[in-house]
């Protein structure tokens, strides 16, 4: 079954610590994509990769940072830096380019900085 | 700034019962609408792309207003398992980059 893969789906971490979310995916998929998402609030863009080895920020990159070595994965890490981390962290891919191509969401890392 | 605006929720209706929700957009170019669909706690799953001409698929009906900025989602036959966060969804042009979420309407089903 092709589809995308998000690890882990929960996450507790310690203030200050990085933690590193995997996403994986077998769509054959050329752009992937990290969202964060708030309690109440519409989902927003931290990076975006539309082929391997090349990446850009998207509306709240600030405090993260990700890479594109395979088509197939798109790793997001939560540095330090981001100041409210806790959040539901949703990746996604697309076939190409945009249009009215759509996205196919990944089941989501939920992570709780204590 | 690109903004997409929703119906504030809940909508809290009966089985049975039709209802529609509403989405407005700041930018007079975009090109491509969605309609998603979320679970609590879940993942956001595609209900329905939204096209020019307006498109049905069974009981989900969708329209495009493009001179009012105005995308709707008409949902007859409310079923228990309709409940859940419907989220517009607004691409501006055929970049990456430009998709805009709403904040999504939430819908509840009651017996």
């Amino acid at each position: 079954d092709g589809g995308i893969t998000q690890s882990p789906k929960y996450l507790f971490r310690k203030e200050g610590q990085n933690v590193t979310l995997s996403c994986e995916q077998n769509l054959n998929h050329d752009a992937m994509y990290w969202y964060r998402q708030d309690p109440g609030q519409g989902l927003r863009l931290i990076y975006y990769s539309q082929i391997v080895n090349d990446f850009q920020k998207g509306d709240i990159a600030e405090g993260y940072s990700v890479s594109r070595e395979k088509k197939e994965s798109f790793p997001l890490t939560v540095t330090s830096a981001q100041k409210n981390p806790t959040a539901f962290y949703l990746c996604a891919s697309q076939v190409g380019g945009g249009g009215a191509n759509v996205l196919t969401f990944g089941a989501g890392s939920r992570l709780t900085v204590l | 700034r690109k903004e997409v605006e929703q119906d504030p929720g809940p909508f809290n209706v009966p089985e049975g019962a039709t209802v529609a929700f509403n989405c407005t957009y700041s930018n007079s170019a975009s090109q491509s609408f969605f309609w998603y669909r979320q679970d609590c706690r879940k993942e956001p799953k595609l209900l329905m792309s939204v096209y020019s001409s307006g498109n049905e698929d069974g009981r989900f009906t969708a329209q495009l207003n493009r001179a009012s900025q105005y995308i709707s989602l008409l949902i007859r036959d409310s079923k228990l398992s309709d409940s859940a966060t419907y989220l517009c969804v607004v691409r501006e042009n055929s970049g990456y980059s430009t998709l805009t979420f709403g904040k999504g309407t939430m819908l509840l089903v009651s017996p």
